[in-house]
């Protein structure tokens, strides 16, 4: 069984500091990541993924996440944040392999950025 | 424009009775997922349907049924044997040809049971 811990439940931080939001997960065999963001009261929207090569993916908004097998983590960052960048933040972990299509969601964490 | 409508948005009821809550999707995605969202829960998920007339329970399935007749829809009822149905409601979809399982959510429902 695969699983996703977030670190932080909350992360509060000043507009323009740097962030990284904390995601490790456990799995026996190799693994597709994924990170979403959710505004209030809406679904979740994709942010960037991991599926193979390399290990630093970008997304169009300024965060990129590295994928690091020796620590099975994947964290997120992003070096100056925005107001808008306020939004809870989750973490998800899938087999690359087999027919399962399920994703296994972290807890989420909740960025908040403050002027 | 392609996506994943749910309705309602917004839902009250009294205790007892069962709801309905609508998904559907115009991807043309053969998988599509119901997740339940509580404060400080993340996303647990409800039922699944990797194709038409076909479900697996997810980790909470307990008071909640689900069907799936066609591509385009998985209506998700929450039934009185859900002991705490109050909570935020999320459809996804995902295509499997692609091998990748990308999800796609909807705006979700809230449902409040008083």
């Amino acid at each position: 069984a695969q699983s996703v811990t977030q670190l932080d439940s909350q992360v509060p931080v000043f507009e323009e500091a740097p962030v990284e939001l904390r995601c490790n997960y456990s799995s026996s065999v190799s693994v597709y990541l994924f990170w979403y963001v959710q505004y209030p009261n809406q679904g979740l929207q994709l942010l960037l993924k991991y599926l193979s090569g390399s290990t630093l993916v970008e997304s169009i908004n300024g965060f990129e996440a590295e994928f690091n097998k020796s620590q099975t983590s994947f964290h997120l960052r992003k070096p100056s944040v925005h107001i808008s960048d306020t939004a809870e933040y989750f973490c998800a972990v899938r087999n690359s392999g087999g027919s399962n299509y399920k994703l296994t969601f972290g807890k989420g964490t909740l960025l908040t950025v403050n002027p | 424009d392609g996506g994943i409508t749910q309705s309602p948005k917004y839902l009250f009821r009294k205790e007892g009775q069962n709801v309905t809550l609508s998904c559907e999707q115009n991807l043309n995605h053969d998988a599509m997922y119901w997740y339940r969202q509580d404060p400080g829960q993340g996303l647990r998920l409800i039922y699944y349907s990797q194709i038409v007339n076909d479900f697996q329970k997810g980790d909470i399935a307990e008071g909640y049924s689900v069907s799936r007749e066609k591509k385009e829809s998985f209506p998700l009822t929450v039934t009185s044997a859900q002991k705490n149905p109050t909570a935020f409601y999320l459809c996804a979809s995902s295509s499997t040809s692609t091998g990748i399982g990308e999800l796609f959510f909807g705006e979700g429902s809230r449902l409040t049971v008083l």
